[in-house]
């Protein structure tokens, strides 16, 4: 079954810096792999996605990711974070199912404050 | 740019009692989806629907659970008899079929409290 890991609960920054939220994923295929963000009492928009290809993605809002087999890991960064970044952010990892669609695992989640 | 709706965008119901979360999911897609998050914890997967049957159901999905496309815009989650635990925000997400449903699109939530 497959398993997503996010490893910091929580993560402050300053507005301005740098940001890499962490990612390690669990699955026995090609996985396809997902970062959302929620907004306080907001639904989860997707940021960014990877599928195949080029292991750099690029995602909304400044945001992206890069997909390292080796370590299993799918770390989302940002170069310079912006105060409306503050939210909590999900990796997720997308397993096909035999009945058509499928199905996304997430992580426990990070939340991002950032300070001006 | 078109979205997954839901409503009602909170529900305050009693134990015991009946509620139906519903959501209208993107007009093209056809693989229709609801995942749970219990305040504080992450999001869960319920069940996936396609072709008008369960494609898969995760064992949180038990019998007081059900799943229905009623018309051809609406999908709506039944839960028959609620719990104190079933407390949460729900998500109705979406996915396009054009691209191996692989990218799902979620709505807004509904937040669900049973008192």
């Amino acid at each position: 079954a497959q398993s997503v890991t996010q490893p910091d609960i929580h993560i402050t920054v300053s507005e301005g810096a740098s940001l890499e939220l962490r990612c390690n994923y669990s699955y026995g295929a090609t996985p396809y792999l997902f970062w959302y963000v929620q907004s306080p009492g907001q639904g989860l928009q997707l940021l960014l996605k990877y599928f195949s290809g080029d292991t750099l993605v690029q995602g909304i809002k400044g945001f992206e990711a890069e997909f390292k087999r080796s370590q299993s890991s799918f770390n989302l960064r940002k170069p310079s974070v912006h105060w409306s970044d503050a939210a909590e952010y999900f990796c997720a990892v997308g397993a096909f199912l035999t009945g058509g669609g499928n199905k996304l695992t997430f992580g426990t989640g990070t939340q991002l404050k950032v300070e001006l | 740019e078109p979205e997954v709706t839901q409503t009602p965008s909170h529900q305050v119901t009693q134990m015991g009692q009946e509620v139906i979360l519903r959501c209208v999911p993107i007009s093209n897609h056809l693989y229709f989806y609801w995942y749970r998050q219990i305040l504080g914890q992450k999001v869960e997967f319920l069940v996936s629907f396609y072709n008008n049957e369960i494609s898969e159901k995760s064992e949180i999905f038990d019998d007081q659970f059900s799943v229905e496309r009623p018309d051809g815009s609406n999908f709506t989650l039944k839960i028959r008899s609620t719990k104190l635990e079933d407390s949460a925000m729900y998500f109705c997400a979406s996915s396009d079929p054009s691209v191996a449903g692989t990218m799902q699109f979620f709505g807004p939530g509904t937040r669900l409290t049973v008192l």
